[in-house]
């Protein structure tokens, strides 16, 4: 059973970069055709997707955070990773990472807990 | 790209049936077979219920089911029962490599 856990710190100042890391248990990040995504929630509102990467390195943005988000994946590691520039107090909160199998456009069968992150200073 | 619009809250008494709309446009419901429902209990990660409008996963129960007609796709959960109380969200395929979520919907098992 594949199971997603993800890592950072919990606080970031304004104008700095958030960086996030999903580590992958229970299977490796390269079987299967998977691609690993990025969520958010903030407080009381609804999901946003941020961004997906595939074991080859090949990745897909929303189009309203693209210029601040980078994607990347170390098959070394199992993990997956986020890092998003520039925070201000709009980017704060619950960052969830998920897979999606290829040809199923996004049904995210498999979700991380989530980590809160606060921007402020 | 606009987030997909649910009603913020539907209920339901146990036993009877509940249907949450999810509506976008051409550019997204409309034009692709891909919409998901998620379900989300307080503290706890999303769960997929639906994919392609209406297939469920294994071990998602039969009373949950999907549809989609134009620019909107539906949630009905019939035979309502307590664990059924929690939020739910859509998503649709955006094109393009993107997608896009709903507003979500808290049911209330009354």
């Amino acid at each position: 059973q594949v199971q997603l856990q993800e890592s950072g710190p919990g606080l970031v100042k304004p104008s700095q970069t958030l960086s996030l890391t999903c580590t992958v248990s229970g299977g490796s990040i390269t079987s299967g055709n998977y691609y690993w995504n990025w969520i958010r929630q903030p407080a009381g509102k609804g999901l946003e997707w941020i961004g997906r990467i595939y074991t080859s390195g090949s990745t897909n943005y929303n189009p309203s955070l693209k210029s601040r988000v980078t994607i990347s994946v170390d098959t070394s590691k199992n993990q997956f990773s986020l890092k998003l520039t520039s925070v201000t107090a709009a980017d704060t909160a619950v960052y969830s990472c998920a897979r999606d199998r290829t040809g199923t456009f996004f049904s995210m069968d498999v979700w991380g807990q989530g980590t809160t992150v606060t921007v402020s200073s | 790209q606009s987030a997909l619009t649910q009603p913020p809250s539907a209920s339901g008494s146990p036993g009877q049936s509940v249907t949450i709309s999810c509506t976008g446009t051409s550019s997204d419901v409309g034009g692709y077979k891909y919409v998901s429902w998620y379900q989300q209990h307080p503290g706890k990660a999303p769960k997929l219920m639906i994919y392609e409008v209406s297939e469920r996963p294994s071990g998602v129960p039969d009373r949950f089911s999907g549809s989609k007609s134009g620019n909107t796709a539906s949630l009905t959960v019939s035979g309502l029962q307590a664990e059924d109380e929690a939020d739910y969200y859509c998503s649709s395929y955006a094109g393009t490599n993107s997608v896009v979520f709903g507003g979500g919907t808290k049911l209330a098992v009354l």
